[in-house]
């Protein structure tokens, strides 16, 4: 089956800039998602299709997606940032599987 | 603005068949546009996409979980429902369900999550 692997944490202070990576064989080749998640509730969608932002999300969270690795960054990060952050894609050559990546915490210093 | 709510016990027994069912409301569950999804996450753990349902009916499941794993719709009350027979305690999870574009695969929009216990 399809893996994603993430770094288990990120820290970045107030202002910087948060880079969080995906890492899939081919990744390019897919779609990638983004999802955020803050304690206690539902992931909410902030990067979908690679680049693209739903209504909403600010335009600080931007998205990339090349060879090997899938990249979400976080400009000008702010306190409300901090969250688990999954990747996602759907894998058509494992019986029309969804998987997500293992998950990153971004901690804001 | 599409609102999806999981319903269901929150308590299961060892061995038992684990049911739930999602309401959506601010829109049909039968346009053709999207697949309805569940997903779970054991606490502390990440994210686990455990099966699909088209407005037609017609299913994709997880293969790690297909053999346990049943999703149905009901059009008519705009819900569908997740089955998972022969619960053990590995089964205890925070329970998603959510809505998927047919074309991009991401999930759009979540109900809040429904915590489900398996223990005696």
């Amino acid at each position: 089956s399809y893996v994603l692997t993430q770094p288990p944490s990120v820290s970045v202070a107030p202002g910087q800039t948060a880079r969080i990576t995906c890492g899939g064989n081919n990744i390019g080749s897919k779609s990638v998602h983004w999802y955020q998640q803050k304690p206690g509730q539902a992931p909410v969608l902030v990067v979908y299709d690679d680049s693209d932002r739903p209504s909403g999300i600010p335009e600080r969270f931007s998205g990339s997606n090349s060879g090997n690795t899938a990249t979400l960054t976080i400009s000008r990060v702010e306190a409300g940032d901090e969250a688990d952050y999954y990747c996602q894609v759907w894998d058509s050559s494992s019986d029309h599987n969804y998987v997500f990546g293992t998950g990153t915490k971004v901690t804001v210093l | 603005q599409v609102q999806l709510q999981e319903s269901g016990p929150g308590l299961v027994k060892p061995s038992q068949t684990l049911s739930l069912t999602c309401t959506v409301s601010g829109g049909s569950i039968s346009s053709g546009s999207y697949y309805w999804s569940w997903i779970r996450q054991p606490a502390g753990k990440g994210l686990e996409w455990i099966g699909r349902i088209y407005t037609s009916g017609s299913t994709n499941y997880n293969p790690s979980l297909k053999s346990r794993v049943t999703i149905s719709v009901d059009t008519s009350k705009n819900q569908f429902s997740l089955k998972l027979s022969s619960v053990t305690a590995a089964d205890t999870a925070v329970y998603y369900c959510a809505r998927g574009p047919v074309i991009t695969k991401e999930f759009d929009y979540w109900g809040q999550g429904t915590l489900v216990t398996v223990s005696s």
